[in-house]
């Protein structure tokens, strides 16, 4: 979904190195999203945020960080990457008021290859 | 606990043929449930939503049922064409809490020429 970018779209790094990851939206959401996807385990939680001044821990909050700069930004950050937070992370997005019926949808961002050596 | 299961975990059909990716859910209170499709290395994106009171709902060639009773869904392909292959999730949300989304772990479909 274009109106959720997320930079860098692919990434390798070494392991003990700090990374961020950044998301980006343009839907005028209040509600943030990180997720991390393995083969065979679906999408997995690592932080939300509701506003700017809200951050939530998810259920895989160990070894990341989250910074909401703006309503429209939400950063996620590894501080010492390892080997297994190799993965494929996702941005997404939602409005909390049922306009349109939209019913809460979630808005994905395209994803970042994240590669720890 | 709240939990979202999906079967088959994955699947191969020729083009042109039918297929059913099943939903079991045991989440309380239920607010709706929504089938996601997500192409390789990209997003998922939204294909239909039902909340308690629907029990069917397409969207072109898909189609998607509910039972509240069993707890169960079902998201139906028609006339598949390549295009389709892709992971097909389901997710489920709350009615209440600050967090509301319970994923399941997707069908991977795959479709031949």
């Amino acid at each position: 979904d274009a109106d959720v970018t997320q930079t860098p779209r692919n990434r390798i790094t070494k392991t003990g190195k700090r990374i961020m990851l950044e998301c980006s939206q343009t839907k005028g959401h209040d509600r943030m999203y990180w997720y991390r996807q393995d083969p065979g385990l679906g999408l997995r939680l690592i932080y939300y945020s509701f506003d700017v001044k809200d951050i939530n821990k998810g259920e895989i909050s160990d070894g990341y960080s989250v910074s909401r700069q703006a309503q429209a930004k939400f950063s996620l950050s590894l501080e010492s990457a390892i080997p297994n937070q190799t993965a494929l992370y996702f941005c997404a997005t939602s409005d909390p008021l049922d306009r349109g019926g939209s019913y809460n949808e979630q808005f994905f961002g395209p994803g970042t290859r994240l590669t720890v050596l | 606990k709240n939990q979202v299961e999906q079967s088959p975990q994955s699947l191969i059909i020729l083009e042109g043929k039918n297929c059913t990716l099943q939903c079991n859910y045991t989440v309380s209170p239920f607010s709706n449930l929504r089938w996601y499709k997500q192409d390789t290395g990209r997003g998922p994106v939204s294909l239909t939503i039902m909340t308690f009171s629907e029990n069917t709902k397409s969207n072109g060639r898909y189609t998607a049922t509910l039972d509240a009773d069993t707890k169960q869904s079902s998201l139906h392909i028609t006339a598949s064409q390549l295009s389709d292959s892709a992971s097909y999730i389901c997710v489920v949300s709350l009615a209440s809490g600050t967090y509301k989304y319970i994923f399941g772990t997707g069908t991977r479909l795959k479709v031949l020429a």
